[in-house]
This record gives C-alpha cells, sequence and structure tokens, in this order.
C-alpha cells in the first residue's frame, strides 16, 4: 500500500467555524508533512512530524494546529481562518532518514475554501 | 488572495518527441533532489531523484541531470505522451530534517 488518504476532498467554511483535515497513511513512515497549495504555485511546507513528535513549524498562523495521533494519522484542525486560507492542503509521508533523502508521498489534497 | 496575472512557464511539446524541463536551486547545500508530476486535482507524484554525488540518473523515459556548478537540475522526457501534461517541479532538500524546497513549476502541454 503506498496511497495517502486525505479527507475530506473539498471543505467550505466559514471564518467562524472549527474544521479538521485528516491524513492517513499504512507505508510504516515515521515522517509526515503538511503543504499549503495555492494555484499555480508550487507546495510550501506548513509542519513536519517525526516519530509523532513536531520537528518543523514554518512560521504557521496559530489557527492551524497540526495533531498527529499515532504513527499512521495526522491532522490538521482549523479555526477562525481567513478567505487568503483557501487552497489546497497537501498530506505527505515518508522515510526519516538523517541524510534527508527519500521520496515523500502525496495524498491528493483537501481543497479548502473559507468564505 | 491569489496573485493577478501569475502564470506558469509553459513548454508545449509535439507528442513523442522529447521534452527538457529546466530548474535552477539556490541553495549550495542542497545535497538531494526530487522532481515531481503534479496533474490535475491530484497532489504531486513523485517521478525521479538524485544525489549530490551524482550528475545524471535515468529513469523508465526519464533522465535527470544535475549540475552543481551552475546550480542547475534538468528533466528530460523522452518520447513525450499526452499522459505526460502536468505540471512539473523541482524540489531540494540538504542533508537532514526531511525538508524539502520546491521550486515554481513548469506546466508541459503535449499536442496530439
Amino acid at each position: 500500500d503506498t496511497e495517502v488518504t486525505q479527507t475530506p476532498k473539498h471543505l467550505v467554511m466559514g471564518m467562524t467555524n472549527k474544521k479538521s483535515l485528516k491524513c492517513e497513511q499504512h507505508m510504516g513512515h515515521r515522517a509526515m508533512y503538511w503543504y499549503k497549495q495555492k494555484a499555480k504555485k508550487p507546495p510550501e511546507l506548513m509542519f513536519v512530524y517525526s516519530y509523532e513528535k513536531l520537528s518543523i513549524n514554518e512560521s504557521v498562523p496559530s489557527r492551524f494546529s497540526p495533531e498527529c495521533p499515532n504513527s499512521s494519522l495526522l491532522n490538521l484542525h482549523l479555526h477562525a481562518l481567513q478567505p487568503e486560507d483557501s487552497a489546497l492542503y497537501l498530506c505527505a509521508s515518508s522515510q526519516v532518514r538523517l541524510a534527508g533523502d527519500g521520496e515523500q508521498y502525496f495524498g491528493p489534497g483537501t481543497r479548502l475554501t473559507v468564505t | 488572495g491569489e496573485s493577478v496575472g501569475l502564470h506558469l512557464p509553459t513548454l508545449s511539446v509535439q507528442e513523442g518527441d522529447n521534452s527538457i524541463i529546466n530548474c535552477a536551486y539556490s541553495n549550495s547545500a542542497s545535497d538531494y533532489f526530487i522532481w515531481y508530476k503534479q496533474e490535475s486535482g491530484k497532489g504531486p507524484q513523485f517521478i525521479i531523484d538524485i544525489r549530490s554525488n551524482m550528475d545524471k540518473r535515468q529513469g523508465q523515459r526519464v533522465t535527470v541531470l544535475l549540475n552543481k556548478t551552475v546550480k542547475h537540475l534538468s528533466l528530460q522526457i523522452a518520447a513525450t505522451q499526452p499522459g505526460d501534461s502536468a505540471v512539473y517541479f523541482c524540489a531540494e532538500s540538504k542533508a537532514a530534517g526531511n525538508k524539502l524546497t520546491f521550486g515554481g513549476g513548469t506546466r508541459v502541454l503535449v499536442k496530439p
């Protein structure tokens, strides 16, 4: 199984709502990632979890709150978002390698619209 | 919001021809490089990778070339097919931390 799954596929939320994005992988990967991708732009790293611990936070606003409940699951909790947060949110996973190489497997993303 | 007027560089190629996509990277400390393909409505898909101790690596119909002197990476696709139409991103990584930094992307359009 080389698949990363993400739910939901699409999400529309108001600026006062609280919602969560979910990501799951069963490849035994111990590194998991959240990226944000705006239209016609490359993915931008938000968070990295390594062995279920947050290892990188790319200065992401606190209205985005990641959580890694176990080695297969990654959540992104959303609260009080702004319209400019509308984007495709991608989850990825990989082996943890000290040398830094290693393919990241991406999910299909959640298309988020904030109204 | 989104940048008005922003567009991806586009490479139009005839079906069956070879494609070359270029990428300049800025961090001389990067030692691992990946090419990803992203089709509309999907997440990025791994194509091929290369470490900095190599200057060329070949896969099925694809070749990646790395020139560390000028910090340049290229992806060559042989006998381009309609299914190769997508946006292609290069990405770079330093020795530790599993952090990938993506380049701007190139759209490839294959004409029948």
